[in-house]
């Protein structure tokens, strides 16, 4: 089956400062979604990023599938981005429509 | 966006209880959902997919008598844990999308299960 990998696993910041995670998957895909879990375990939507590049606030990611990579950037990092950032992808031909979850990245962000 | 709505969100349960967890579409109908569990500090992983009017399809090496799913509706799934034990206790958390293929899957507040 696809394969799902990020980086770094561990980031630890300073508050204001920028950080790229990155996400590698061995196969094209129909579907790309960041996550971010916070304290509590929710998953929060942060992009539906199969291709191209989206924006929002603060954060924006950029995936270039023909090279099956996906970049999150997050800039003027706060306390609050703090948590696990997971990168999930739905591959094409035998899904059955789950996602295929990365090991994740844990972000600290200090103040 | 979508929402999708778990309950309960925390359940202490004794060893040898079932107990069951609760998944809804609220604004969509979802004919298939899908169902995750997460131990600490590790990612999710598939158990099984939903399949409404169907039995479900589970992932190699869950036990289907142990965790029993049904999708008696277009917005409604349910897992019950059976005869639970503390190996069971973990973070259960379900999914849906408003179909298959490209389109954005959403979560569930999550199930945080403790067996005692």
């Amino acid at each position: 089956g696809i394969q799902v990998e990020q980086s770094p696993p561990d980031l630890i910041l300073q508050e204001g400062a920028n950080s790229t995670l990155r996400c590698n998957f061995s196969d094209s895909v129909n579907n790309l979604q960041w996550f971010h879990q916070n304290p509590w375990g929710q998953l929060i939507n942060l992009f539906y990023i199969p291709s191209g590049t989206k924006q929002n606030g603060r954060l924006s990611a950029t995936t270039v599938a023909t090279e099956r990579y996906s970049l999150l950037y997050i800039s003027s990092s706060q306390t609050t981005d703090s948590g696990v950032y997971f990168c999930a992808v739905d591959g094409y031909g035998g899904s059955q429509g789950n996602l295929i979850f990365g090991k994740g990245t844990k972000l600290s962000v200090k103040p | 966006g979508a929402v999708v709505s778990q309950h309960p969100s925390r359940v202490i349960c004794k060893s040898g209880t079932s107990v069951k967890i609760e998944c809804r579409s609220l604004d969509f109908q979802a004919t298939t959902m899908f169902w995750y569990r997460q131990f600490p500090k590790q990612s999710l992983m598939l158990m099984a997919t939903s399949n409404e009017g169907s039995k479900a399809t589970y992932e190699q090496g869950v036990e289907k008598d142990k965790f029993l799913i049904n999708h008696a509706s277009l917005t409604l799934s349910t897992l019950t844990v059976t005869s639970a034990h503390p190996e069971d206790s973990s973070f259960y958390i379900c999914s849906a999308r408003r179909q298959l293929g490209r389109t954005e899957a959403f979560f569930g507040q999550g199930t945080r299960l403790t067996v005692v």
